[in-house]
């Protein structure tokens, strides 16, 4: 059982929007300002989409945007295209005493 | 452009000891700020963070693993490497390394699958 709660699938269609919920506490994403969000597409290695809760790395769409609030963290993938076809996982810092991160089981991104 | 490979058997059987190895290529594994991290994937899971290391040798390990996991890196060969002990089939992954600042990585390597099995 992952540390993080995702909902397992989404789904939309081309040119919609689609929003992907994680769910921690207090302790984790609650807590911090270091969400961050990984693409990843079939027997490939994850992809960082965004970190600390709603930035983007050099390089990555702004159709993805990510907020939080209160102990719940979201991915926003806004016009959707065939390519974002994907599993995505989320992540957050954990640690108090020592540095912990943990991610959530992963959500299934279908472009219908 | 920094890239990652991971290295080490595909194969370890249980109660032994997993090691492998992240070369780093394309730059120095002691410049810049980074932490080098070990990540891992079962099969139609989800990831789990291992553990990383600073290049001054400094480690933070996840606490359900802690127990069995030691990394270190080689500087001179641009190296850092992961030992987990008293494997399991419940070990069984795709064990990836990456780099990242903090708690998010933004380079990884492709990945190795490592099978527990007698």
């Amino acid at each position: 059982q992952s540390a993080l709660t995702q909902p397992p699938s989404a789904s939309g269609s081309p040119g919609q929007s689609v929003t992907i919920s994680c769910t921690g506490t207090s302790s984790d994403v609650g807590g911090y300002n270091y969400v961050s969000w990984y693409q990843q597409h079939p027997g490939k290695a994850p992809k960082l989409m965004i970190y600390e809760v709603s930035k983007r790395p050099s390089g990555v769409p702004d159709r993805f945007s990510g907020s939080k609030s209160g102990n719940t963290a979201s991915l926003t993938v806004s016009g959707l295209q065939a390519e974002d076809e994907a599993d995505y996982y989320c992540s957050s810092y954990a640690g108090s005493n020592n540095f912990h991160v943990v991610f959530g089981g992963g959500t299934k991104l279908t472009v219908l | 452009q920094v890239q990652l490979q991971e290295s080490g058997p595909g194969l370890v059987k249980p109660s032994q000891t997993l090691s492998l190895t992240c070369t780093v290529s394309g730059g120095s594994i002691s410049s810049g700020s980074y932490y080098w991290s070990w990540i891992r994937q079962p099969a139609g899971k989800g990831l789990e963070w291992i553990g990383r290391i600073y290049t001054s040798g400094s480690t933070n390990y996840n606490p359900s693993l802690k127990s069995r996991v030691t990394i270190s890196v080689d500087t001179s060969k641009n190296q850092f490497s992961l030992k987990l002990s008293s494997v399991t089939a419940a070990d069984t992954a795709v064990y990836y390394c990456a780099r990242g600042y903090s708690s998010s990585w933004y380079v990884w390597g492709q990945g190795t699958l490592v099978t527990v099995s007698s």
